[in-house]
């Protein structure tokens, strides 16, 4: 596709409920990052992915959150039990190796009611 | 592991003045160093990038920043703000064998007019 798109672009959840973020990246970018990023504060690494790969999730912030990006294609980031310190917007980022540019989804927002 | 810090949370500058927002990193390798900016309610978008190359880098919209190792710094310039400067910007850090980015806290900047 064009761009990095992500769905939703807004999501309620109640408290406890799960959810599914989705991200569709840029055909053949091989890299790919989920990042939190709360009102008023810089993104916050969750995790990466090379091809299918995960190879860091050292930025979850508890094992309620999963990542996945099985064909090494779209990925998909599930919150189980979802809290109020949850709310945030989620950005997915791709790119096509290390040392080239990110292009990043505009988010989903994510409210825990 | 890698890290910026950014020296401002907040800067502010009259339109037509130059502008400065600061950054150091950290970085246990030779690092690919970006800015990113961030209007309300819009994407991240790339500014320019260090990648190992020329150590003064031109970005978009009359950006430069200075790679400057001895002083661990990458800092972002314009010699005359806009009004339409105003935003969020962001300095990141990648390595390539971390192969991953972080992103410092963020300088809002204001433009008078």
């Amino acid at each position: 596709g064009a761009g990095v798109s992500q769905s939703p672009r807004y999501k309620v959840a109640k408290r406890g409920q799960d959810v599914a973020l989705r991200c569709d990246p840029i055909s053949g970018h091989v890299s790919l990052f989920w990042y939190q990023q709360a009102l008023g504060q810089g993104p916050e690494f969750l995790t990466y992915f090379q091809n299918e790969a995960q190879l860091d999730k050292s930025g979850l912030p508890s094992d309620r959150f999963f990542a996945e990006r099985p064909e090494g294609s779209v990925s998909t980031l599930k919150i189980q039990r979802t809290q109020q310190e949850d709310s945030a917007v989620y950005l997915c980022a791709s790119r096509l190796s290390s040392n080239t540019e990110a292009f990043f989804g505009q988010g989903t927002r994510l409210t825990v009611v | 592991a890698q890290s910026v810090t950014q020296l401002d949370s907040h800067v502010s500058v009259s339109e037509g003045t130059p502008v400065l927002l600061r950054c150091n990193y950290s970085s246990s390798y030779s690092p690919s160093l970006f800015w990113y900016v961030q209007h309300p309610n819009k994407g991240l978008q790339l500014l320019l990038k260090y990648t190992s190359a020329a150590t003064l880098v031109k970005g978009i919209n009359g950006f430069e920043a200075e790679f400057k190792k001895s002083e661990t710094s990458f800092h972002l310039t314009k010699p005359s703000a806009h009004m339409s400067d105003a935003a969020e910007y962001f300095c990141v850090v990648s390595t390539y064998n971390n192969n991953d980015m972080r992103f410092g806290a963020g300088t809002r900047l204001t433009v008078k007019p």
